[in-house]
């Protein structure tokens, strides 16, 4: 099973400016790495696939990047309702399919 | 546009059954793979099992393995859980997810909102 840790555990960033979210997963998974965002009582939202391929209708601040065990996601200048968890998970060896444990973004 | 609406969660004793709903539109349900994953009050994400688009290919996580069945109905665009032998551990919001056009990547492209199992004496 791969594991995947994300770091930090919360995220503390003024409107405006960027965040830096990392992933690093405990065996290479190539590109196959997507990035959730989930919002306080709702179901997560598709981000990011292929580690840096935006999802339909996601806006051009979101970027994703890295390879093999290193990933980074990256958020240009935050707006208010980015404000939430983010997760990765990798889909390159599944089942069973595996998600980091989410970093918090949360206005500083 | 797709939807995903869970339904079936509930206050259930330990050791109790429940079956967990997922009614899909907005697409062409026959042709994907479905997942449920799960989180617990306050935690992470979790998936829990996922059936191919003609059921061939069925898996679960090692923790609902011989406890939960995932069944899909394409003529009533319809996703199932069937959860036996319920535990505490198991107390989460389930979600249903859609997949990718290519199957074999586990990708969720849409969530629905949720339904929530507490299992509690």
């Amino acid at each position: 099973e791969i594991a995947m840790t994300q770091s930090p555990a919360t995220l503390s960033v003024s409107p405006g400016e960027r965040a830096t979210l990392s992933c690093r997963a405990s065996q290479s998974v190539g590109s196959n790495l997507a990035w959730y965002q989930q919002k306080p009582g709702q179901g997560p939202r598709l981000l990011i696939h292929g580690a840096s391929t935006r999802a339909t209708g996601i806006p051009a601040r979101f970027s994703g990047s890295g390879s093999g065990t290193e990933f980074t996601l990256t958020i240009s200048s935050l707006q208010s309702e980015d404000f939430a968890v983010y997760y990765c998970q990798q889909y390159n060896n599944w089942p069973p399919v595996t998600f980091g444990q989410g970093t918090k973004v949360e206005i500083k | 546009e797709v939807q995903l609406v869970e339904s079936g969660g509930t206050l259930v004793k330990p050791g109790g059954s429940l079956r967990l709903s997922c009614a899909a539109s907005g697409f062409t349900f026959s042709s994907y793979t479905m997942y449920w994953v799960r989180q617990a009050p306050g935690k992470g994400l979790e998936w829990v099992s996922s059936i191919s688009s003609a059921t061939h290919y069925v898996f679960y996580a090692d923790s609902v393995k011989g406890r939960f069945t995932i069944t899909r109905d394409n003529a009533k665009n319809s996703l199932y859980l069937q959860m036996n032998s319920l535990r505490a551990e198991d107390t989460a919001m389930y979600y249903c997810a859609r997949g990718d056009s290519l199957e074999q990547l586990a990708l969720f492209h849409n969530w629905g909102q949720g339904t929530l199992v507490t299992v509690s004496s």
